[in-house]
């Protein structure tokens, strides 16, 4: 069945770097657009980026320039670099899948990783 | 207006209906299908409606959606103690080229 599965979370300084990585199991990551999206303590939901199964690439403004997704579909994995990193950036990250062609929504979630940027 | 609204909060006591409403814009909500998460306390978002009205597999149909011009609504009938959780709606914007999320509704079973 399907699974994503987030790795990479942590504690760093404001300044410094950390990549996420999500393990995909079930399909073929290079056949679907994948999502981050992201939920800071006790707020709401807020989209971080999507790459498109041509490897074309969007960020939300409050990432652009400091965040990078990527995939290795023979990896059968997702990555987002996240440089810069600020105290804003405090979330629980979770990765996506969008359902399918032409789909805006999100079929399935991984259960979440959480970054805290911190001194 | 580059945000989704919604209240944030609504309730009712278990039978009855509740409504949460998405207000967007003529970029956002006009323009492109709405979908609609559930949260439960303490896990992952799940799908509860896309493409404005359709429900996955799974989904009971106690949950309905709907949209008209920059606004959309999300029907809970029949209101059960497991619907307790934050909804959120999500709609591309055209103008953000970006997805957006609504603010959130936390739903209470009195």
């Amino acid at each position: 069945q399907v699974q994503l599965v987030e790795s990479g979370g942590g504690l760093v300084k404001p300044g410094g770097s950390l990549r996420l990585s999500c393990a995909a199991s079930g399909f073929a990551v290079s056949d679907y657009y994948m999502s981050w999206v992201r939920q800071a303590p006790g707020k709401g939901l807020e989209w971080v980026s999507y790459i498109s199964r041509t490897d074309y690439a969007n960020y939300a403004d409050s990432v652009k320039g400091r965040f990078t997704i990527s995939r290795d579909s023979a990896k059968r994995s997702v990555y987002l670099q996240m440089n810069s990193l600020r105290a804003e950036d405090t979330a629980i990250y979770y990765c996506a899948r969008y359902s399918g062609l032409n789909s805006q929504e999100f079929d399935y979630w991984g259960q979440g990783i959480l970054v805290t940027v911190s001194s | 207006q580059s945000v989704l609204t919604q209240p944030p909060s609504a309730s009712g006591t278990p039978g009855q209906r509740v409504a949460i409403s998405c207000s967007g814009s003529s970029s956002s909500v006009a323009r492109n299908p709405i979908s609609w998460y559930q949260q439960l306390p303490g896990t992952t978002p799940k799908l509860l409606i896309y493409n404005n009205d359709e429900r996955p597999s799974g989904v009971p149909d106690r949950f309905s959606g709907s949209k008209s011009a920059t606004s959309a609504s999300l029907a809970i009938t029949g209101l059960q103690s497991d619907d307790e959780a934050d909804y959120y709606c999500a709609s591309w914007d055209d103008s953000l080229n970006g997805l957006l999320f609504g603010t959130g509704t936390k739903v209470t079973v009195l």
